[in-house]
């Protein structure tokens, strides 16, 4: 079956770590670019990172920059996101999404759900 | 990168065709035609349902069409039905080699 599924969200204090993945199957991973989107609770779609298929080229969005690393493990079939710094805002249900080609999405995960409190 | 302009909301009656609007800028929209538009029902992932401005992925109705006229882009959907009723975002690549959303749309068939 083709599906990507997240795991690793939680409850983390402001200002602590946490790192997703993100499980794919069902298609050839290493041949698409892929992407971490998130969406906070009663909110909109808000791209956070993306990485080419070799690791080549890394993107992210100003909100994020220099706090979370994306990363993939082309040979465990894996995506990745670091979280540093976790503010309150960073509080969201963050989707792994493959890219087809041109920055268009055709598969996603449920997502998993980050909560940064104390 | 400032998000994409959508209408909060839109409604329709069942039969009817209704059209979202989506403006951006040169460096987004305006610049390359890598526009998307995703469909989510409460609860769930977002579902794409146009690509590339106009093109339908295998398996959408072609209620469902897109199209762009400078830096705005539109997603329209003729004959709605029920079951269209959902939140719909659009997508576009941006100059800094980035991506933005919209700040969605609820559609309500009433």
């Amino acid at each position: 079956e083709v599906q990507l599924v997240e795991s690793g969200g939680g409850l983390v204090q402001p200002g602590r770590s946490l790192r997703l993945s993100c499980a794919a199957s069902g298609f050839t991973f290493d041949d698409y670019p892929m992407h971490w989107v998130r969406q906070a609770p009663g909110k909109g779609l808000e791209w956070v990172s993306g990485i080419s298929w070799n690791s080549g080229s890394i993107n992210y969005a100003d909100s994020v920059e220099g706090r979370f690393t994306i990363s993939r493990d082309n040979a465990k079939n894996s995506l990745y996101l670091q979280m540093n710094s976790l503010r309150a805002e960073d509080t969201a249900l963050y989707y792994c999404a493959k890219e087809d080609t041109t920055w268009y999405f055709d598969l996603w995960g449920r997502g998993t759900l980050v909560t940064v409190s104390s | 990168q400032s998000a994409l302009t959508q209408p909060a909301s839109v409604s329709g009656s069942p039969g009817q065709s209704i059209t979202i609007s989506c403006t951006g800028t040169s460096s987004d929209i305006g610049g390359y035609n890598f526009v998307s538009w995703y469909q989510q029902h409460p609860g769930k992932a977002p579902k794409l349902m146009i690509y590339e401005v106009s093109n339908r992925p295998s398996g959408v109705s072609d209620r469902f069409s897109g199209s762009k006229s400078g830096s705005t882009a539109s997603l329209t959907i003729s004959g709605l039905q029920a079951e269209d009723e959902a939140d719909y975002y659009c997508s576009s690549y941006t100059s800094s080699n980035t991506l933005v959303f919209g700040g969605g749309t609820k559609l309500t068939v009433l």
